[in-house]
């Protein structure tokens, strides 16, 4: 298995609402990765897990809250979101947090918040 | 901060031609990775450059370090449709481990 699997491929959600999303990988990898995507710009680092634990929160809001369950799940809890939160959030793992190692990305999802 | 620029941010080119995409950091890098993102996809891995004046070659694709690991540059020969896409360089500063991607240059096939 080479692939990250992300869940919902798409999410509609309220500004009251509370939704998670899941990242799923079976390769063995230690590092796991949360990025932000918008519209014509590159990926945005948010978190990074290494080892199951958080080892770079990026000035993240709280409304964004991570959680690596175990070494193959990631979820990303989101609370009161606000409309420029919209974007395509991406999860990406390599075998460790160091970057001389490719980064195998999940194909996204993308939230839109009304 | 570190930053890391494509040029350009976009071309158009017609089939059969080739292709130049540049990627200029403000800082020395330890690496320098890239990745294509198809339309409404996701970035996927094409290589890693370590070494001063590295150069790579995937099929048509001809990948190169510069000698102070500052730039770097990829060039598809002979475009197809199947090129068509966003190309992001990604660079690693010395002691760190935190990749910061390229603004990316957005390629366009047409027959």
């Amino acid at each position: 298995d080479t692939e990250v699997t992300q869940t919902p491929k798409h999410l509609v959600m309220g500004m009251t609402n509370k939704k998670s999303l899941k990242c799923e990988q079976h390769m063995g990898h230690r590092a796991m990765y949360w990025y932000k995507q918008k519209a014509k710009k590159p990926p945005e680092l948010m978190f990074v897990y290494s080892y199951e634990k958080l080892s770079i929160n990026e000035s993240v809001p709280s409304r964004f809250s991570p959680e690596c369950p175990n070494s193959s799940l990631l979820n990303l809890h989101l609370h009161a979101l606000q409309p420029e939160d919209s974007a395509l959030y991406l999860c990406a793992s390599s075998p460790l947090y160091r970057g001389d190692y490719g980064y195998t990305f999940g194909s996204g999802t993308r939230l839109t918040v009304v | 901060g570190q930053q890391v620029m494509q040029i350009p941010q976009y071309q158009h080119v017609q089939e059969g031609e080739d292709f130049t995409t540049y990627c200029n950091s403000s800082t020395t890098l330890s690496n320098i990775q890239w990745y294509k993102q198809r339309p409404g996809g996701h970035p996927v891995f094409l290589i890693q450059l370590v070494k001063s004046g590295e150069v790579k070659k995937q099929k048509r694709l001809t990948f190169q370090f510069g000698e102070a690991k500052k730039n770097s540059s990829l060039h598809i020969t002979a475009t197809q449709t199947t090129d068509v896409g966003t190309y992001f360089c990604a660079g690693l500063t010395g002691g760190g481990n935190k990749l910061t991607f390229g603004t990316g240059t957005q390629l366009k096939v047409e027959l």
